[in-house]
């Protein structure tokens, strides 16, 4: 069965604080994909990660991607209001289209002052 | 500039109703994909079309049906709307199958009662 998992599903955070978010999935993919929602909106693209150690980064997020580990990871650094949001990660199986995308239950970050 | 449109924003219709959602895209996309969400289950694939003429079921298939007939659209249709199909519906395009990530749209919260 084809599972994608993240961790934490929620997550309360200090202005200021690093924190990392785990997005694991159970069976070989190469690439993944992570999204961010605020409330009531849409998907917006973070970051397409499309081999085994991919890192990005944009401002103050970083993402990885460990295919061997079927891991990635979404790192924030010093978190502002701002990036409060939803995170999705969606790895995709079996050849890699995007008809085989799973996403995963999302991740929902508060950053409080 | 390029966008992805879906009609309406919010509709509620009555238990054994037919429905169709519209989905426009003007991104000239090859690739377009209909989600469902809702709470606890993250996003989950309904149809998907790689191209005109091109139909393909998702996870979560049963009841919707889809047709593509230009680039453009790609009509989302409840044969007979249930209540478990209450629920926020997104449509996403892409340029490249495998590696560019999804445009989504703004998304049509129905209502069925």
């Amino acid at each position: 069965e084809l599972k994608v998992e993240q961790n934490p599903l929620f997550l309360s955070m200090q202005e200021g604080k690093n924190y990392t978010i785990y997005c694991n999935y159970s069976t070989t993919s190469d690439r993944l994909y992570w999204y961010r929602q605020d409330p009531g909106k849409s998907l917006e693209s973070l970051f397409v990660l499309l081999s085994n150690g991919a890192v990005k980064q944009e401002g103050r997020l970083m993402a990885s991607l460990d295919t061997k580990a079927r891991l990635s990871t979404l790192h924030i650094t010093a978190a502002v209001h701002d990036l409060s949001a939803t995170y999705f990660c969606a790895p995709s199986f079996y050849g890699g289209s995007q008809g085989n995308l799973i996403f995963g239950k999302g991740t929902k970050l508060s950053v409080k002052p | 500039d390029a966008e992805i449109t879906q009609s309406p924003r919010h509709k509620i219709t009555e238990t054994g109703r037919q429905v169709t959602l519209a989905c426009h895209q003007t991104w000239n996309h090859n690739n377009m994909f209909w989600y469902r969400q809702d709470l606890g289950h993250g996003l989950r694939l309904i149809h998907y079309s790689y191209g005109v003429h091109d139909t393909n079921k998702g996870e979560v298939s049963d009841g919707y049906s889809v047709s593509r007939s230009n680039t453009e659209d790609l009509p989302l249709t409840l044969e007979s709307a249930a209540s478990s199909q209450t629920s926020v519906y997104f449509c996403a395009s892409s340029r490249d199958r495998y590696n560019s990530p999804l445009h989504f749209g703004n998304g049509t919260r129905l209502t069925v009662t």
